[in-house]
């Protein structure tokens, strides 16, 4: 079955110090991946996504992903993490035959001062 | 930079009320969704159209019909609205893989 698992529901970081989301995924084909994040009462904003080649992705507001095909992984990662990214993020998976995205349930992100 | 524009950010609507939710995007894309959001469950596809009057059933699609009469709009409709379909519900437009979002109708049914 196709799946896409965060497996954290709430991460909290001190403003500065370095972030991972975790995201595994399950598909049958060659797996296209998104992060999206999504701020308190607004829609999607992609950061990042992977389709082919290089496997470290590097993505807006300073964020980068890393596919990893031996662990079905695509994690999320910023080294210095500002008040501003407190958000809650989405990792998807997709592919070339198919319109249908598979979400993840989120990952919320608080983040001290 | 892609557009994608849901007529209303909040709604309150009354049980058995009909709902109409309007997304309209600027892109000239065929494929255009509509997903509902609920803590801990994600997002998940409710209907999704490729054409006009071209649609296609998602995962959820009962208590719920989609309309397409123009490329540029696609439209969610609650026939007879419920408590169990509070909720926010997301537009959202794919181009060249990528899907696009709107920023969201938060509807609460009484």
């Amino acid at each position: 079955a196709q799946s896409v698992t965060q497996p954290d529901i709430h991460i909290t970081v001190s403003e500065g110090a370095s972030l991972e989301l975790r995201c595994n995924y399950s598909y049958g084909a060659t797996p296209y991946l998104f992060w999206y994040v999504q701020s308190p009462g607004q829609g999607l904003q992609l950061l990042l996504k992977y389709f082919s080649g290089d496997t470290l992705v590097q993505g807006i507001k300073g964020f980068e992903a890393e596919f990893k095909r031996s662990q079905s992984s695509f994690n999320l990662r910023k080294p210095s993490v500002h008040w501003s990214d407190a958000a809650e993020y989405f990792c998807a998976v997709g592919g070339s035959g198919t319109y249908k995205y598979i979400f993840g349930t989120g990952t919320r992100l608080k983040v001290l001062a | 930079d892609v557009k994608v524009t849901q007529s209303s950010r909040y709604l309150v609507k009354r049980t058995g009320e009909k709902v109409f939710l309007e997304c309209v995007q600027d892109m000239d894309h065929e494929n255009m969704f509509w997903y509902r959001q609920d803590p801990g469950l994600g997002l998940r596809l409710i209907y999704f159209s490729y054409d006009v009057k071209m649609k296609e059933k998602g995962d959820i699609p009962e208590g719920y019909s989609v309309s397409r009469e123009k490329k540029e709009r696609f439209s969610l409709i609650l026939e007879s609205a419920s408590t169990n379909q509070t909720s926010m519900y997301l537009c959202a437009i794919q181009g060249a893989h990528i899907q696009y979002f709107g920023a969201g109708t938060r509807l609460s049914v009484l």
